[in-house]
């Protein structure tokens, strides 16, 4: 059975780092891709960042290189680095297996979500 | 501001047909890649509702269907639930900006 749980949420303050822990169940994280969708309280979901099977990522630009995506394969995470946080990267934090077709990529499993809040 | 466009609210009564828009443009939708929505109930995880623009995963009921067009898609609950009642987001790829979602449309029944 497919599980993803997050982990490492939690209170920071403005300029703080946190990293966000997924521990997949199920698959081995570095067969497929893997992502991380942010929901901020009441708003829509948005894409923040993907790792490639071949270990290449990308992440949305308007992030401005402050997140950054890696994987342990051999512990079978994955993580997401979050630095000089802002009040704006408040937000409620999916850990998601993707999967490529032709043209896209899509989440197939979703974890339960970490909730990370930026504030003084 | 989401760069695929969706209406923020549409509603129906148990029975009816109900269509979500999502609307995007030539650097997304209308360069060809693949259009995805979810589901997702109030105060949970989203749940994948359709993939490659028309199939369903295993487990998802046949009253949802979607389908692609030009700089557009669009989802369609036919025979619409009190369950069905969430938020729906589309989803795609940007060759611009990665992977992009949708503005979320709420269904009410």
């Amino acid at each position: 059975e497919v599980q993803l749980v997050e982990t490492g949420g939690g209170l920071v303050q403005p300029g703080g780092s946190l990293r966000l822990s997924c521990a997949a169940s199920g698959f081995s994280v570095s067969d497929t891709y893997m992502s991380w969708v942010r929901q901020a309280p009441g708003k829509g979901l948005e894409w923040v960042s993907v790792i490639y099977t071949g270990g290449n990522s990308h992440s949305a630009d308007s992030l401005e290189g402050r997140f950054t995506i890696s994987r342990d394969s051999s512990k079978n995470i994955l993580y997401l680095q979050m630095n000089s946080l802002r009040a704006e990267d408040t937000a409620i934090y999916y850990c998601c297996r993707g999967h490529k077709v032709i043209a896209s990529f899509y989440f197939d499993y979703w974890g339960q979500g970490a909730l990370v809040s930026v504030s003084s | 501001q989401s760069v695929l466009t969706q209406p923020p609210s549409v509603s129906g009564a148990p029975g009816q047909r109900v269509t979500i828009s999502c609307t995007g443009s030539i650097s997304n939708i209308g360069a060809g890649y693949d259009v995805h929505w979810y589901q997702q109930l109030p105060g949970i995880a989203p749940k994948l509702l359709i993939y490659g623009n028309t199939n369903r995963p295993s487990g998802v009921p046949d009253r949802f269907s979607a389908s692609k067009s030009d700089t557009s898609a669009s989802l369609t609950i036919t025979g619409l639930q009190a369950e069905d009642e969430a938020d729906y987001y589309c989803q795609s790829y940007d060759m611009n900006l990665g992977g992009v979602f949708g503005s979320g449309t709420k269904v009410t029944v």
